[in-house]
């Protein structure tokens, strides 16, 4: 079973414009992880926040967390036709070290 | 550091043959992870390995998959007999522990075709 659930499941975007990607999950958690996977690609670790974490910045990506609502999400700002992928949330879904995955969003960046 | 190795990159078999799929995680991560990843589908767990003892396999078809890591490093995945709904991307991941900020290290998978 999947634990996270994306919103939406595919986004169009112009280039430069902020992409934002939500993820809601079931059971209570450790952490929450978003991940990029390019087509025909392994998946590649952004972004690790944890329960007692509200919010956590890298570079151009901003992911917030509300274990109340028990969601998150993903934004993207100035994005570039790089970007281009499906990007997924996981969560430990409080277990022990194991990864739960939502069925993803596609984005697709356009020049 | 090296990242995780997999093997082979695609495999494409006929329904009922055998096929076996390896992984080499990152020097030292005591955790290995076994996805199923079907096309348009997130990551699906199939097995999670604790140094060489087996964690969780609830979601392994067992009449069908199994996996093993021997010595607490390399794991192998085998599906016999396969079923075409078996075509899928198998990932293999490892992780050194549950609160590491850099998550967990994907190899980059094998396509497994079943015709």
């Amino acid at each position: 079973s999947q634990q996270g659930e994306e919103d939406p499941q595919a986004l169009s975007i112009q280039e430069g414009e902020n992409a934002t990607m939500n993820c809601s999950y079931k059971t209570s958690i450790n952490n929450l992880q978003w991940y990029r996977q390019n087509s025909g690609r392994g998946l590649v670790h952004l972004i690790l926040i944890r329960s007692n974490e509200r919010e956590k910045h890298s570079g151009r990506l901003r992911v917030t967390l509300d274990t109340s609502k028990k969601s998150s999400s993903l934004l993207i700002t100035a994005s570039r036709a790089a970007d281009t992928a499906s990007y997924f949330c996981a969560t430990d879904g409080g277990g022990y070290n194991k990864l739960i995955f939502g069925a993803g969003t596609r984005l697709a960046v356009h020049p | 550091e090296a990242g995780v190795a997999q093997s082979p990159r695609y495999k494409i078999i006929e329904k009922r043959q055998s096929v076996a799929f390896w992984c080499n995680p990152i020097s030292g991560h005591a955790t290995l992870y076994w996805y199923q990843q079907i096309l348009g589908q997130g990551p699906k767990l199939l097995i999670q390995f604790q140094n060489n003892g087996v964690v969780d396999d609830s979601q392994l078809p067992k009449d069908r998959f199994s996996a093993e890591r021997l010595k607490g490093v390399d794991s192998t995945l085998k599906i016999q007999p396969a079923k075409l709904e078996d075509s899928a991307v198998y990932l293999c991941a490892s992780s050194a522990g549950q609160f590491v900020s850099g998550g967990y290290t994907f190899g980059s998978g094998t396509r497994l075709t079943v015709v």
